[in-house]
């Protein structure tokens, strides 16, 4: 069984580019959720998808964007990068209809400056 | 809106000294609580899901517990690879994501 992966693993981008941060969902899962951790934080709730829909939002603007793929993998855009989006940005798996149980991946540790 | 309030913030413990972490929450209809243990750096690894109060789940050294309030995470002698920082989550059930505590921050010492 394959757990959830990320990459990359680190990223440095300056204020106002885009970045794009991608995940695989672990085997058998079919649903992507996203999260944003700050430093000393718990992770608080971007978005989730699920067949490849946005189906549920966190409180975060729209230029957090997100797509999911048919073999369930996900991508998460940020646009007009700003300092305070430094973060570690969690990917996490999960069996929508059988648990709510997330497992998540390793993490994208993302500087802005 | 779902709140979760973890304590202590920290908790610096000797090796096999037992004790416990708490996590109270307010859900409308909790679809789960979970525990998630997490290493510097590193994504949170799933401890336990609880659905209902009274549940009860154990691995090793740790056993959560659940009431309609709150949540326990009791740690019995602890060895120092159990330092890291314990995560508390609620799903409600009006919500698609989790909505997670700050944290404990436990430190084993030898």
């Amino acid at each position: 069984e394959t757990g959830v992966t990320q990459s990359p693993t680190h990223l440095i981008k300056t204020r106002g580019q885009q970045v794009t941060l991608r995940c695989s969902s672990q085997s058998g899962h079919n649903t992507v959720s996203w999260y944003q951790q700050a430093l000393g934080q718990g992770p608080q709730f971007i978005f989730q998808y699920y067949r490849e829909e946005e189906n549920g939002r966190g409180n975060f603007p729209p230029r957090f964007s997100g797509l999911q793929f048919p073999n369930y993998s996900s991508e998460l855009n940020v646009n007009a990068l700003e300092l305070d989006d430094s973060a570690l940005y969690l990917c996490a798996s999960s069996l929508s209809g059988v648990t709510d149980t997330q497992y998540f991946g390793p993490g994208t540790r993302l500087t802005v400056l | 809106e779902d709140q979760v309030t973890q304590s202590p913030e920290a908790l610096r413990l000797q090796e096999g000294e037992s004790s416990s972490l708490n996590c109270s929450y307010t859900v409308s209809g909790l679809r789960g609580l979970f525990w998630y243990r997490q290493d510097p750096g590193k994504g949170p690894e799933f401890l336990f899901t609880l659905y209902s109060a009274g549940e009860e789940k154990e691995k090793e050294r740790l056993k959560a517990t659940l009431t309609k309030k709150e949540s326990f995470l009791h740690i019995t002698a602890p060895k120092p690879e159990d330092s890291a920082t314990y995560l508390c989550a609620v799903r409600g059930g009006g919500a698609d994501g989790l909505t997670f505590g700050k944290g404990t921050h436990l430190i084993i010492q030898p």
